[in-house]
């Protein structure tokens, strides 16, 4: 199975700051990478497709980019609502399984 | 609007079985693939597996291959997954999601929250 690895699992920002967050893949998945933000006692909410397409609905302050083995989400200036735990998902195949990193937490300086 | 519900919150004792529902609501069922994922208390998650709403064919990630079944109604637009034998680190919540037009999990069910204890 492709393994993936986020970093950093936590990371204390302040609003306004400049996030980046970073996934890499045991092998190279094209594009195939999503980004998902979990609030406690909610299901996740997918914030990125396809690297770096933004979801319908998601503010432009998200952005995800890279390919192959190396992606990073980046949220240009942090806002109250975005305190919450992000996960990396990739989707190379539905011949293959699907894996979630293990996922980064954005807490309060 | 796209809705998923899932059934209600089960309490089971190891070695049980549980059959979790997922009945969706606002889109034609059968036209998008139906992905289930688990989430221990505390962890993140887990992707399960995926049935093709359609035609049935499903595909299991290896851990779960021989405790867990995916199967659909297609007439009564609900997927459903069942998981054999249970043990107390089998305790999480449930989701499913479905496969929206970017090939990614675009909307979710609420959640089942599986208690396995003695």
């Amino acid at each position: 199975d492709i393994q993936m690895t986020q970093s950093p699992s936590t990371l204390s920002a302040s609003v306004g700051d400049r996030v980046t967050i970073t996934c890499r893949a045991s092998q190279s998945i094209g594009s195939n990478l999503a980004w998902y933000q979990q609030k406690p006692g909610e299901a996740p909410k997918v914030l990125i497709y396809k690297a770096s397409s933004l979801e319908s609905g998601v503010p432009s302050r998200f952005s995800g980019s890279g390919s192959g083995t190396e992606f990073t989400l980046t949220i240009s200036s942090l806002q109250p609502d975005d305190f919450a735990t992000y996960y990396c998902q990739q989707y190379k195949s539905y011949s293959l399984s699907w894996t979630f990193g293990q996922g980064t937490k954005v807490d309060f300086k | 609007q796209v809705q998923l519900v899932q059934s209600g919150a089960e309490v089971k004792k190891p070695g049980a079985s549980v059959k979790v529902s997922c009945k969706t609501f606002g889109y034609t069922f059968t036209a998008y693939y139906m992905h289930w994922v688990r989430q221990a208390p505390g962890q993140g998650p887990e992707w399960m597996g995926w049935i093709n709403t359609y035609s049935g064919e499903t595909k299991y990630a290896q851990k779960f291959r021989d405790s867990v079944t995916f199967t659909r109604d297609a007439s009564a637009s609900t997927a459903y997954m069942e998981v054999i034998t249970l043990k107390s680190d089998d305790t999480a919540v449930f989701y499913c999601g479905r496969d929206g037009l970017n090939s990614v999990i675009d909307s979710w069910g609420q959640g089942t929250l599986v208690t396995v204890s003695s």
